[in-house]
């Protein structure tokens, strides 16, 4: 079966602070993908990484940034934690020329 | 603008009866149409796809089905059982890349 870990289930942090969000694929896909979800708003793409050092914008990606050294990892880095930053980060990952994506379990972040 | 709807409203079935899902679009062109099921506080999980081709797609107790001229997929669980209680995205997709666009769910809450 296919595992997507994410870090943390849960993370509190203060404004201002740098935050580091893992996500660790254990299928060797080769895209994975960070989204965040807030009620009444749904799933929205941060970012994606189709590659080993490659990324792409996704629809919010403003005040994230994203490395991905390996290709199993891929991680979300808040560089200066806001309070509208507070939400559920979910990790995905997907093989190449395959559409199903795999996510993990989710890491509820709160920012006070 | 893009948009993909799916019923804001929580959707209440007695169990046995058959739970229909609608997720409608515009101004996508979508290549293919996935649907995940999530439980509180847990990522997605994928459940079935269909591509622009197809009508129809069936897994065990689940049928989709995907009409591209009035650009809607109809999402059904026969028999639902109070298990079945969850939220229920659909997601659209493009040849052009691997990113999703998530409609916001829609909750189902089956009772005995």
């Amino acid at each position: 079966d296919v595992k997507v870990t994410q870090s943390s289930r849960y993370l509190v942090k203060r404004t201002g602070e740098k935050v580091f969000l893992e996500c660790v694929q254990d299928m060797d896909h080769e895209n994975m993908f960070w989204y965040r979800q807030d009620p009444g708003l749904g799933l929205r793409l941060i970012y994606f990484s189709y590659d080993v050092k490659m990324k792409e914008k996704g629809d919010i990606p403003e005040g994230y940034s994203v490395s991905r050294e390996k290709k199993e990892r891929f991680s979300l880095i808040l560089e200066s934690a806001s309070t509208n930053q507070t939400s559920m980060y979910l990790c995905a990952s997907s093989f190449n020329r395959e559409e199903t994506q795999y996510f993990g379990p989710g890491t509820r972040l709160l920012v006070l | 603008s893009q948009k993909i709807e799916q019923n804001s409203e929580a959707l209440n079935i007695q169990e046995g009866k058959t739970a229909t899902l609608t997720c409608n679009y515009t101004n996508y062109s979508p290549a293919y149409l996935q649907w995940y099921r999530q439980d509180p506080g847990r990522g997605p999980v994928f459940l079935l796809l269909i591509r622009e081709n197809e009508k129809e797609k069936r897994k065990e107790r689940l049928k989709v089905t995907f009409d591209t001229t009035l650009k809607q997929s109809l999402f059904h669980i026969t028999a639902s059982q109070p298990a079945d209680s969850a939220t229920y995205l659909c997601a659209l997709g493009t040849n052009s890349g691997y990113a999703l666009n998530f409609g916001k769910g829609t909750s189902l809450l089956v009772t005995p």
